[in-house]
């Protein structure tokens, strides 16, 4: 069936580098992905999104890109602080099922960051 | 000022016992979800209601069956809760295409 995936279930970064978290999706006919962060003991809070129709958006230290061609999407996180450890989630709302609600995700397996000072 | 709310935040029963966990939004959103997430992190849609109809409803055993009083609340009631109900539940909301605010979650372990 359809699924949306990550590569990595753990990173561990420097605090300063840059992080970068992978994610492959197979629904062909997703047209919008949103990047998912949950700290520990709470519940998902949004990062970024970003529709079919464009392959790179910015955010305030965040950087979401889309590679449609071979289905992928990253989310890469700049000066990575200790506020960054959590786990990220990829998420695809792909078309046809049930229309265009952002709530109908379907998520990918998460993605430990953890930062070392 | 929480924004979406759901109580209990921890809740520990038998097999067998029937439970319930409320969850309220005062974001005025028209949308609400209960969402499964499992020991391995993996989160899964299981029930989608907007303004109180039902509008998802994923491959979930007929002992959940949630509820949805007004458009504020979605309480979601289980019923001969077995081991494998054990899980953080989640409950969101948006506008029909915005951003999903989660909860703080409700951790639910059968004994």
């Amino acid at each position: 069936g359809e699924s949306v995936g990550l590569h990595l279930p753990t990173l561990s970064v420097q605090e300063g580098d840059n992080s970068i978290i992978n994610c492959a999706y197979s629904n062909s006919a997703s047209d919008y992905f949103i990047w998912y962060k949950q700290e520990s003991g709470k519940g998902p809070q949004f990062i970024i999104d970003i529709r079919s129709n464009m392959d790179k958006r910015q955010g305030q230290r965040v950087t979401v890109l889309l590679n449609k061609t071979v289905k992928h999407l990253s989310l890469q996180i700049a000066a990575t602080q200790p506020g960054d450890s959590a786990v990220y989630f990829c998420a695809e709302n792909g078309l046809g099922n049930y229309g265009g609600s952002q709530g109908n995700l379907i998520f990918g397996k998460g993605t430990k960051l953890s930062v070392k000072p | 000022d929480t924004a979406v709310s759901q109580t209990p935040k921890y809740l520990v029963t038998q097999m067998g016992n029937d439970k319930s966990i409320k969850c309220e939004q005062n974001l005025g959103h028209d949308t609400m979800y209960w969402y499964k997430q499992d020991s391995k992190k993996f989160l899964k849609i299981m029930f989608s209601y907007n303004n109180k109809e039902l509008i998802i409803n994923e491959t979930v055993p007929n002992r959940f069956s949630p509820k949805s009083p007004d458009k504020a609340h979605l309480n979601l009631h289980i019923n001969s809760l077995e081991l494998g109900d054990s899980a953080v539940y989640f409950c969101a909301s948006s506008l029909i295409t915005g951003e999903l605010f989660f909860g703080e979650g409700s951790r639910l372990t059968v004994l």
